[in-house]
């Protein structure tokens, strides 16, 4: 089930800035707990975007950032690529879920 | 280089059972913690369960009771085993590395289950 509320889509034309929202609640995001973003290209395993809000893994561009404040958290995508073309997830850890949750993923067109 | 690898997956029909694999190398399954995670056809992403590196084990509400996540900390292999499988299982289950943050850092390339008859 997926407790965190993301847009189904977003688009933007190349170079321009986007941004994708996630709502959560008082048992995850709003409880403190990290919030997590991921990239799903067509056909491949998601990959580790962001974590701990707005830390990146090495090897991701700096077009990508996150952040978060109170049951809500954001990522932003600066100088949208053609490559950046996919799906994105937020995830967090839901206390009353013992367990992880993912949002509902937007997918990022660009035009 | 860390690398996760699954099988086991195939067609069962429903009621049926079945049990994932994943071989891990480049680091230790037993010392860290490690999710299953699923994707419907065309749906999003899906939280299944975790073994934390003390043992400690949680499921989602939609397959407590049914699937069974373990270890083998001599051939360094995740697994799970899904009993009473429903047409509702039907995904890619893709294992994960998880960091004490609760971020899945390194995926697997999934495997596909599909509950029909």
């Amino acid at each position: 089930q997926s407790v965190l509320t993301q847009p189904p889509s977003v688009s933007g034309a190349p170079g321009q800035r986007v941004t994708i929202s996630c709502t959560g609640s008082s048992s995850n995001i709003g409880a403190g707990y990290d919030v997590h973003w991921y990239q799903q290209l067509p056909g491949t395993a998601p990959k580790l975007l962001i974590y701990g809000n707005s830390n990146r893994p090495s090897g991701v561009p700096d077009r990508f950032s996150g952040s978060k404040s109170g049951t809500s958290a954001s990522l932003a995508i600066s100088g949208l690529q053609a490559e950046d073309e996919a799906d994105y997830y937020c995830q967090s850890y839901d206390s009353s879920l013992s367990g992880s949750v993912f949002g509902t993923g937007t997918k990022v067109t660009v035009l | 280089e860390v690398q996760l690898v699954e099988s086991g997956g195939g067609l069962i029909q429903p009621g049926g059972s079945l049990r994932l694999s994943c071989a891990a190398s480049g680091f230790t399954v037993s010392s860290n913690y490690m999710s299953w995670v699923r994707q419907a056809p065309g749906k999003g992403l899906e939280w299944v369960s975790v073994i934390y590196s003390g043992g400690s084990t949680y499921y989602a509400d939609s397959v407590k009771g049914r699937f069974t996540i373990s270890r083998d900390n001599s051939k360094n292999t995740l697994y799970l085993q899904m009993n009473s499988l429903r047409a509702e299982d039907t995904a890619v289950y893709y294992c994960a590395s998880t960091r004490d943050d609760s971020s899945f850092d390194y995926w697997g390339q999934g495997t596909l289950v599909t509950v029909s008859s």
